[in-house]
């Protein structure tokens, strides 16, 4: 079974203001790392994935996220917002072995608000 | 990109009545869709699996009667609430995995529904 912790409920922060959205997760297997994007009354985006290799990974807004094994995280960064970024993020891992009842299941963090400010 | 169609995207109904929802892959074949429901401020929580061609496993806590899940094609999911009440009223989220790879899910739009 895995676990996601996101520790932020609420983040704000000012326009063009970098900004870290962190996250860290609890699993007895190997896992695959998301992070999603929801706009109010919508569903959820894709922002980014780690599925192997290197252990940065980037969006094409300027998001990036660093998987670290040892401290179990997959915190979620950006240099500098904008106002378009205010949405809710969430955190998700998936069991990365094939096959079986787990089979592409999500187990999602609890979701945090990221409000920017002008 | 791979696109999940849901619909309808806004629902309101009286108490007693059965709602569908429908969750398309409209360009890639998924043998699996998943059904979240989200309330308000809160998180995803699956519902249930949907496989093709088979029973849908539900999770724990979640009435299989009350919520009908039918997987009929490999780009068609359906969630019916039946005899739906007031405290069905939520976001309902599909998703789908692409038939030839494994992650990502894809999204929906996701449903509100109200149930008056």
């Amino acid at each position: 079974a895995q676990s996601v912790t996101q520790l932020d409920s609420q983040v704000p922060v000012f326009e063009e203001a970098p900004v870290e959205l962190r996250c860290n997760y609890s699993s007895s297997v190997s896992v695959y790392l998301f992070w999603y994007v929801q706009y109010p009354n919508q569903g959820l985006q894709l922002l980014l994935k780690y599925l192997s290799g290197s252990t940065l990974v980037e969006s094409i807004n300027g998001f990036e996220a660093e998987f670290n094994k040892s401290q179990t995280s997959f915190h979620l960064r950006k240099p500098s917002v904008h106002i378009s970024d205010t949405a809710e993020y969430f955190c998700a891992v998936s069991d990365s072995r094939g096959g079986g009842t787990s089979y592409g299941k999500l187990t999602f963090g609890q979701g945090t608000i990221l409000t920017v400010h002008p | 990109g791979a696109v999940v169609s849901q619909h309808p995207s806004w629902v309101i109904c009286k108490s007693g009545t059965s709602v569908k929802i429908e969750c398309r892959s409209l360009d890639f074949q998924a043998t699996t869709m998943f059904w979240y429901r989200q309330f308000p401020k809160q998180s995803l929580m699956l519902m249930a699996t949907s496989n093709e061609g088979s029973k849908a496993t539900y999770e724990q806590g979640v009435e299989k009667d009350k919520f009908l899940i039918n997987h009929a094609s490999l780009t068609l999911s359906t969630l019916t609430v039946t005899s739906a009440h007031p405290e069905d009223s939520s976001f309902y989220i599909c998703s789908a995995l692409h038939r030839d790879s494994y992650q990502p899910q894809h999204f929906g739009d996701g449903t509100r529904l109200s149930i008056l």
